[in-house]
């Protein structure tokens, strides 16, 4: 079993639609990160969490560190947001980070 | 600053052959990270570095690997004798410090064909 598990792995999606990705873990970590992934390779840090909720334009990530989940939401999801969805974790002071595997995210128009 | 940088962005290369790639990170950042990404999968961790000491290693980091930060800036990461299985993206990021408060910035990878 991974440390790092996200669901689901692909989602579609019409404009409009609110969307949740989930993931889950099984290590203590120090922080959550939510990255982005466009074709191509190129990784954007969306957040970075260690408890509660964060904001930013149509995007919220939460976090519950006693049931080891956090989800991401997009509302009014776009054909834009059409990515890779990757959640990741991070162990103490090592710095490094455990990925999940992704959530493959496409926005029909 | 523009960020992370990696070059090359895309290598072909014949098996057997010995590839180098390079990552620049954020200038201020002393941590360096590499990870791996095979088609479909999420990123592994293959070694990080703390100014210029090389701190940890992955099971992944086979002795046909290597990777330096001489002066604490810039790194390189070598793989002697590519198998077809090296083929990947291959990421660096950059961070300041290891705390969790820090974040991390990627650079866009380097994607290495073995042919």
């Amino acid at each position: 079993k991974n440390e790092v598990e996200q669901s689901p792995q692909n989602l579609t999606a019409q404009e409009g639609e609110f969307i949740t990705i989930n993931c889950s873990y099984s290590v203590g970590i120090s922080a959550l990160h939510w990255l982005q992934q466009h074709p191509g390779g190129g990784i954007v840090s969306l957040f970075m969490l260690s408890s509660g909720k964060k904001k930013h334009g149509r995007l919220i990530a939460t976090i519950n560190i006693q049931e080891k989940h956090s989800s991401l939401h997009i509302t009014a999801s776009h054909p834009r947001d059409s990515a890779v969805y990757i959640c990741a974790v991070r162990r103490g002071s090592q710095g490094n980070l455990i990925f999940g595997k992704g959530t493959k995210l496409s926005v029909k128009p | 600053d523009t960020g992370v940088s990696q070059n090359p962005r895309h290598k072909i290369t014949k098996r057997g052959q010995n590839v180098t790639f390079r990552c620049d990170p954020i200038s201020e950042h002393n941590r360096l990270y590499w990870y791996r990404q095979t088609l479909g999968q999420g990123p592994e961790f293959l070694t990080y570095f703390q100014n210029e000491a090389q701190l940890e290693k992955s099971r992944l980091l086979s002795d046909r690997f290597s990777a330096e930060r001489p002066k604490g800036s810039f790194s390189t990461l070598e793989i002697q004798r590519t198998e077809q299985g090296d083929s990947a993206m291959y990421l660096c990021a950059s961070s300041l410090g290891g705390l969790s408060l820090y974040g991390y910035t990627f650079g866009s990878g380097t994607r290495l064909t073995v042919v």
